[in-house]
């Protein structure tokens, strides 16, 4: 069975200071992982995406997470937090060669403050 | 501009009355998604399609229906066996199960 955790419903960072959004998986395959942010009343938009090439994966918007086996993690980041990134963040998990199936974390809501 | 669309944005609906969302994609993907979405829950997976006129139940199909009778149509029918239904729903695409999905803009549903 697969599942995912994001650490912290809410993170609060100061414009200018680094983003991390934190997220663990459980997964009994190779997985896939991704991040997508969400705007409120809107879809979901693909942020990026690990499928086993390179651990440390670069995004859209200057955000890159890095895939741990060891500790099971895919953790969000960004150097330099901006207005505009306030939203809410999504880890989801997926296994290879299966249905599509995506397993979602409950979400992280980042607030940006001036 | 290739993409997913998902009608109405807002949707009011009586108890008792069954109610269909609308998702179309014209990017001539295989397989599609349909996700409920609840404050503080993240997304769960309703029905989804791998392929025209077929479809299998997700994780919380119960009072909802699906058909996929073309490939760029996946709509979604809310029953009004559906205990909960106030939820904001999001339709998905991927080129074959198991490939990165994205999304369409949401239904939001309310039960008056």
């Amino acid at each position: 069975a697969q599942s995912v955790t994001q650490l912290g419903s809410h993170v609060s960072v100061s414009e200018g200071a680094l983003v991390l959004l934190r997220c663990n998986y459980s997964s009994s395959v190779p997985p896939y992982l991704f991040w997508y942010v969400q705007y409120p009343n809107q879809g979901l938009q693909l942020l990026l995406k690990y499928t086993s090439a390179a651990t440390l994966v670069k995004g859209i918007n200057g955000f890159e997470a890095e895939f741990k086996k060891s500790e099971t993690s895919f953790h969000l980041t960004k150097p330099s937090a901006h207005m505009s990134d306030a939203a809410e963040y999504f880890c989801a998990v997926s296994g290879r060669g299966n249905t599509g199936k995506l397993i979602f974390g409950q979400g992280t809501t980042l607030q940006v403050k001036p | 501009d290739g993409g997913i669309t998902q009608s109405p944005k807002y949707l009011f609906r009586k108890e008792g009355q069954n109610v269909t969302l609308s998702c179309e994609q014209n990017l001539n993907h295989d397989a599609m998604y349909w996700y409920r979405q609840d404050p503080g829950q993240g997304l769960r997976l309703i029905y989804y399609s791998q392929i025209v006129n077929d479809f299998q139940k997700g994780d919380i199909a119960e009072g909802y229906s699906v058909s996929r009778e073309k490939k760029e149509s996946f709509p979604l029918t809310v029953t009004s066996a559906q205990k909960n239904p106030t939820a904001f729903y999001l339709c998905a695409s991927s080129i074959q199960g198991g490939d990165t999905q994205y999304f369409g803009p949401g239904t939001r549903l309310t039960v008056l």
